[in-house]
């Protein structure tokens, strides 16, 4: 079954980039996402088709791919960042059989 | 606002069934796919399933396929999740998620369910 690969932490003083990378075989022909999940809360969705931002997510965050490999950037990390982020794609089949990441805790003090 | 509202969820034996329903509101639901997303205790996300706005086509988990029915009622906004022969690794809060270029964009709070003797 397909899968995509995450770092399990990332670790970053505030005001630090924060890089975040997920790898994936189907990535160079899907579109990669990426959620931010807080301890007890739902996720949210923080970037879409690779390098989009929805609305109300600051500009601090942003996507990026290249080959198999997709990366989250979170520029000037602050304490609120703090979290759960996990990829997001779906496998090469042409169907929507969707996969996560295994999440990688991001840790900023 | 969107909004969307799991309910259903709670204790099952092994072997059970339990129907999950996620109400949805603030955006037009039969113009949208909707997953289905399930988070264990302290673990990561996995998704389950994913069904068309109109129903025609339903993709689901190799975990789950066979056991778990996906299916929604555009007439009463509601999306539905048929849990069957719930095994102990089912045990999980689930979410239902709207779409955002076919991925899970908003999320509910999510439902408990766990299957235990």
């Amino acid at each position: 079954s397909y899968e995509l690969t995450q770092p399990p932490s990332v670790s970053v003083s505030p005001g630090q980039t924060a890089r975040i990378t997920c790898s994936g075989d189907a990535l160079p022909k899907k579109y990669p996402y990426w959620y931010q999940q807080k301890s007890g809360q739902a996720p949210v969705l923080v970037i879409y088709e690779d390098s989009k931002r929805p609305s109300g997510i600051p500009e601090r965050f942003s996507g990026s791919s290249s080959g198999t490999m997709a990366t989250l950037t979170i520029s000037g990390a602050q304490v609120e960042d703090e979290a759960d982020y996990y990829c997001y794609s779906t496998d090469s089949s042409g169907n929507h059989r969707g996969v996560f990441g295994g999440g990688t805790k991001l840790t900023v003090l | 606002q969107v909004q969307l509202v799991e309910s259903g969820g709670g204790v099952v034996q092994p072997g059970g069934s339990l129907r999950l329903s996620c109400a949805a509101s603030g955006f037009t639901f039969s113009s949208y796919g909707m997953h289905w997303v399930r988070q264990a205790p302290g673990k990561g996300l996995e998704w389950v399933a994913f069904i068309r706005y109109d129903g025609s086509n339903k993709y689901y988990a190799d975990s789950v396929k066979g056991r778990f029915t996906i299916s929604r009622d555009n007439s009463k906004n509601t999306l539905y999740l048929q849990m069957n022969s719930l095994r102990a690794e089912d045990t999980a809060v689930y979410y239902c998620a709207n779409t955002e270029a076919a991925a899970p964009k908003h999320w509910g709070q999510g439902t408990l369910v766990t299957v235990s003797s």
